[in-house]
C-alpha cells in the first residue's frame, strides 16, 4: 500500500519561502495526481493545487497564482510544494493528498502532515 | 467563507441518525461535478469516506452513505457511535475558480 511520507516542521520568517516535500512509499505516484491541501490552526482545508507526476502538468488555486509552485520528481517519487513570499496567514499544516483515477479531487492517501508555522 | 457550505455542528443520540448538508452552487456541486466526504479526528490527517457522490472506499462501514441533488450533497450516518465525533468536510469541484473547494466543516457530537 503506497504511503505517502511529508518532511518535517518548519519555522520561517515573513516574507520568506518554504519547500515541503512528499515522497511515496511502496508503490509509486506517477499516473496519480498529487494535491496539496492546508489547513490553518482550527480551520477548515483549502486546495492549494496539484501535480499529475508524469505529465509535469500543474493547477493551483486561483488565490495562490504566482506564490505557489508545485512539482515531482519521477525517479524519487517525489512531490514538492513551495510557497513564496510568506505571511502569517500561512501558518497551517501543509498535506499532500493522491487523487483517485476516477475522481482526482477524491483524495484517497494523504500524507501526514508538515507544520509550517511563519513567524518574526 | 467557504464556497461549500456546512452547518457548524449537529448531534444525535447513539444508535440514531444524523444527515450533514452541504450546499453548494451551479458552478460546483449544481454543476454536476462530484461531491466527496472526509472525517478528520485531531491530529490526523482527512480520510476519505464518500467520493463520487454515493461511493464508500473499502474499508468504510456502510453506516455512511451519500446523496446529491441539485445544488446540495448530504451525507447520512446511520446507527451512530460514540466514534463517530468528530469533524466532517465536503469538497466538490468548482468551474469558476478551476480548482477543488471544501466545507467548512461539520462538527458531529454524539450525546
Amino acid at each position: 500500500q503506497v504511503q505517502l511520507v511529508q518532511s518535517g516542521a518548519e519555522v520561517k520568517k515573513p516574507g520568506s519561502s518554504v519547500k515541503v516535500s512528499c515522497k511515496a512509499s511502496g508503490g509509486t505516484f506517477s499516473s496519480y495526481d498529487i494535491s496539496w491541501v492546508r489547513q490553518a490552526p482550527g480551520q477548515g482545508l483549502e486546495w492549494m493545487g496539484r501535480i499529475i507526476p508524469i505529465f509535469g502538468t500543474t493547477q493551483y488555486a486561483q488565490n495562490l497564482q504566482g506564490r505557489v509552485t508545485i512539482s515531482a520528481a519521477e525517479f524519487t517519487n517525489t512531490a514538492y510544494m513551495e510557497l513564496s513570499s510568506l505571511r502569517s496567514e500561512d501558518t497551517a499544516v501543509y498535506y499532500c493528498a493522491r487523487g483517485l483515477p476516477t475522481a482526482k479531487d477524491a483524495f484517497d492517501i494523504w500524507g501526514q502532515g508538515t507544520m509550517v508555522t511563519v513567524s518574526s | 467563507q467557504s464556497v461549500l457550505t456546512q452547518p457548524p455542528s449537529v448531534s444525535g443520540a447513539p444508535g440514531q441518525r444524523v444527515t450533514i448538508y452541504c450546499t453548494g452552487s451551479s458552478s460546483n456541486i449544481g454543476a454536476g461535478y462530484d461531491v466527496h466526504w472526509y472525517q478528520q479526528f485531531p491530529g490526523a490527517a482527512p480520510k476519505l469516506l464518500i467520493y463520487g457522490n454515493n461511493n464508500r472506499p473499502s474499508g468504510v462501514p456502510d453506516r455512511f452513505s451519500g446523496s446529491k441533488s441539485g445544488t446540495s450533497a448530504s451525507l447520512a450516518i446511520t446507527g451512530l457511535q460514540s466514534e463517530d465525533e468528530t469533524v466532517y468536510f465536503c469538497q466538490s469541484y468548482d468551474s469558476s475558480l478551476s480548482g477543488s473547494v471544501f466545507g467548512g466543516g461539520t462538527k458531529l457530537t454524539v450525546l
